[in-house]
């Protein structure tokens, strides 16, 4: 039973356009939720998060949208570059458990 | 440059062989973890330490057995390893231990472990 799906594995998007990655978990105990990059060859490195208890978190080019009754979250890369190509990895927080469980990843390319 | 270094940055090993993996970070961080990652798939969570007790073991094999001498350093045991087990194995830790579960995760750039 996968708890965090991330059903796009790839994306391609233009330099200086929007790109849009999504996030659905089914697990209504999680109460955090944030966003990995991951370049080759390098561990994930946190991007930004969002609480359960709000609906938007942003941070310079990066915006994490929080929809709860829908069990979704996206986040925007405005304008996209292309050094945000890389792995994008979704995580939900169980405090109950003690631990994050994260989606497959998605793979951004930002084309010049 | 990552806060969290592994050691070694490669590593091959045979199926009789025992190594180690060695994690170590200087942020006070209370919290250290192992994931391992297989090519096309998400980190897979299999020990969390807690202010140097062991929290969570996710199943995973006794031929894994993990170690955390102090609160810096996190080690991982390897021995009699099957060929399946070939993947990037990740330390990660965060700063208060495992209640604050919102705190993000700082990973190092993780040992890929060939076993043949």
């Amino acid at each position: 039973d996968q708890q965090v799906k991330q059903n796009s594995p790839s994306l391609s998007v233009q330099e200086g356009r929007i790109s849009i990655l999504n996030c659905d978990y089914t697990n209504s105990m999680f109460d955090y939720f944030l966003w990995y990059k991951k370049y080759p060859a390098e561990g994930p490195t946190f991007l930004i998060s969002i609480s359960s208890i709000k609906d938007k978190n942003e941070d310079g080019r990066f915006t994490v949208f929080l929809n709860k009754s829908a069990k979704h979250l996206s986040l925007h890369i405005v304008p996209s570059q292309p050094g945000d190509s890389a792995v994008y990895f979704c995580a939900a927080s169980n405090p109950n458990a003690g631990k994050s469980t994260f989606g497959d990843g998605t793979t951004l390319t930002v084309k010049p | 440059d990552t806060e969290v270094t592994q050691t070694p940055k490669h590593l091959v090993m045979g199926m009789t062989n025992k190594k180690s993996l060695k994690c170590e970070q200087h942020m006070g961080h209370r919290a250290m973890y192992w994931y391992k990652q297989k090519a096309k798939k998400p980190p897979e969570l299999m020990f969390v330490y807690s202010y140097e007790k062991l929290s969570i073991n996710e199943s995973v094999p006794s031929r894994f057995s993990p170690e955390c001498p102090n609160s810096s350093l996190l080690n991982l045991h390897l021995h009699a390893l099957q060929p399946e087990d070939s993947a990037l194995y990740l330390c990660a830790s965060s700063p208060s231990g495992t209640k604050l579960v919102g705190s993000p995760l700082h990973f190092g750039n993780g040992t890929r472990l060939t076993v043949t």
